[in-house]
This record gives structure tokens, C-alpha cells and sequence, in this order.
């Protein structure tokens, strides 16, 4: 039973381009959704978050949307650099006392130079 | 270093052992979280604690087992080892038992091969 879908295992975007990255989900009791990027050998590392009150949350080159109907979020990365080539979870927090993360299988994004 | 330190890094062992994974949570963090990422897989939500006490559990195996010790530092104790349980796990800490958004500081893992 996947709570968290991300569909797309991997995407390539040129340098300077617009990266999208979207995460499904189905458990209505999520109220907050985090994204975390992970290089090889690393743990994962906190990006940006969205709180279920909010369509959308920015900073910097990331932007976070969130549509609540549909029960999809997606990443925005714009300009996107070679740095950022990393796997992308979406991980959303459900509510209720636990709030431990529920994690998608993750989008390996490539930015080529 | 996101300060949560993970010990050992890789770990080789066979089928039937059994094994202790460590980890240190960051400085003033009080919950534990463990999950395990297979191959090609996202990471499994296994167990947490706070402060000691286990505050909930998600997919963690009979054969597997936690503690968080009085210090804070928590082990994960995997037993009956199979050629399945070869994964990467990973330990996270964040300040309160609820968890903050954006709060959870995971580890870089331990590789645990089973052969």
C-alpha cells in the first residue's frame, strides 16, 4: 500500500531550466509535506516544506505547490544547476502524535551542464 | 556532519547473525528514528523513540529490535539475519517526540550487507 507515490524514477534537465518534480499521495491525514534531496553515500538532507494550510511555499530556487483536491505536490528548481543533481524524496508528515516521516521512492533528477 | 552519528558505516555479515547498529542523535535532540532503504526502494519508517520510551512503530520486523538508552543514543538490534535485510538504515533525531517540520536530522547510515 504506497501512501507516497513519485512516478517519475528519474529526470534530466539542462542547466538553467526549469526541474519538476511531483509526488502522489493518497493518505488524507497528511499535513505536512517535506522534500529532501540525498546525494550518494549521504544521508538525506532537508529542502523545503509545505504545510497543508498553504498551496504554495518558496525559497530561493525551490518552490513547493501544493494541491490538496488532487492530492499532489510537486518541487519547482529553477534555474536548475549541476549541483543539484541529487534523488528527491517527498516525504509527508501525517497528523497525529508518531509524526514520523512517510517517504516515496524517490525521483533522481540530473542537471546536465 | 548533520551531527547524528551513525556507526559502523558498512557492516558485512552472514546469514543467521546477528548485529547492533548504533546511532547518536544530534545535540539536544530528544527522538530517534530509524528507517531502512532497500535497493530501489524509498526509506521504510521502522520505529522512534523519545526520550527513551518507544513512540511508535511502522514496518520493523519480530526479528528486529530497538533501544534508546538513558544518554540519548539509540541501537538497533537485527537478529536471524537474512539475504533480504541487506539495506542501508538510517537513523534520524529530531527535538521534540512530535517532531518538527524540517527538523529531522538524519544520519549518513550503515551499509549492512548480509551474505
Amino acid at each position: 500500500d504506497q501512501q507516497v507515490k513519485q512516478n517519475s524514477p528519474s529526470l534530466s534537465v539542462q542547466e538553467g531550466r526549469i526541474s519538476i518534480l511531483n509526488c502522489d499521495y493518497t493518505n488524507s491525514m497528511f499535513d505536512y509535506f517535506l522534500w529532501y534531496k540525498k546525494y550518494p553515500a549521504e544521508g538525506p538532507t532537508f529542502l523545503i516544506s509545505i504545510s497543508s494550510i498553504k498551496d504554495k511555499n518558496e525559497d530561493g530556487r525551490f518552490t513547493v505547490f501544493l494541491n490538496k483536491s488532487a492530492k499532489h505536490l510537486s518541487l519547482h528548481i529553477v534555474p536548475s544547476q549541476p549541483g543539484d543533481s541529487a534523488v528527491y524524496f517527498c516525504a509527508p508528515i501525517s497528523s497525529g502524535s508518531a509524526r514520523q516521516l512517510t517517504f516515496g521512492s524517490g525521483t533522481q533528477l540530473t542537471v546536465l551542464p | 556532519d548533520s551531527g547524528v552519528t551513525q556507526t559502523p558505516k558498512h557492516l558485512i555479515t552472514a546469514t543467521g547473525q546477528r548485529v547492533t547498529l548504533r546511532c547518536s542523535p544530534r545535540s539536544g535532540d530528544l527522538s530517534v528514528y530509524w528507517y531502512q532503504q532497500s535497493l530501489d526502494q524509498g526509506l521504510q519508517f521502522l520505529i522512534q523513540y523519545y526520550n527513551g520510551e518507544e513512540r511508535a512503530k511502522g514496518n520493523i520486523l519480530e526479528r528486529f529490535s530497538a533501544q534508546q538508552f538513558p544518554d540519548l543514543h539509540s541501537e538497533l538490534n537485527l537478529s536471524s539475519l537474512e539475504l533480504g535485510d541487506s539495506a542501508l538504515y538510517f537513523c534520524a533525531s529530531s527535538v521534540g517526540g512530535q517532531g518538527e517540520e524540517g527538523g529531522y536530522t538524519f544520519g549518513s547510515g550503515t551499509r549492512l550487507t548480509v551474505v
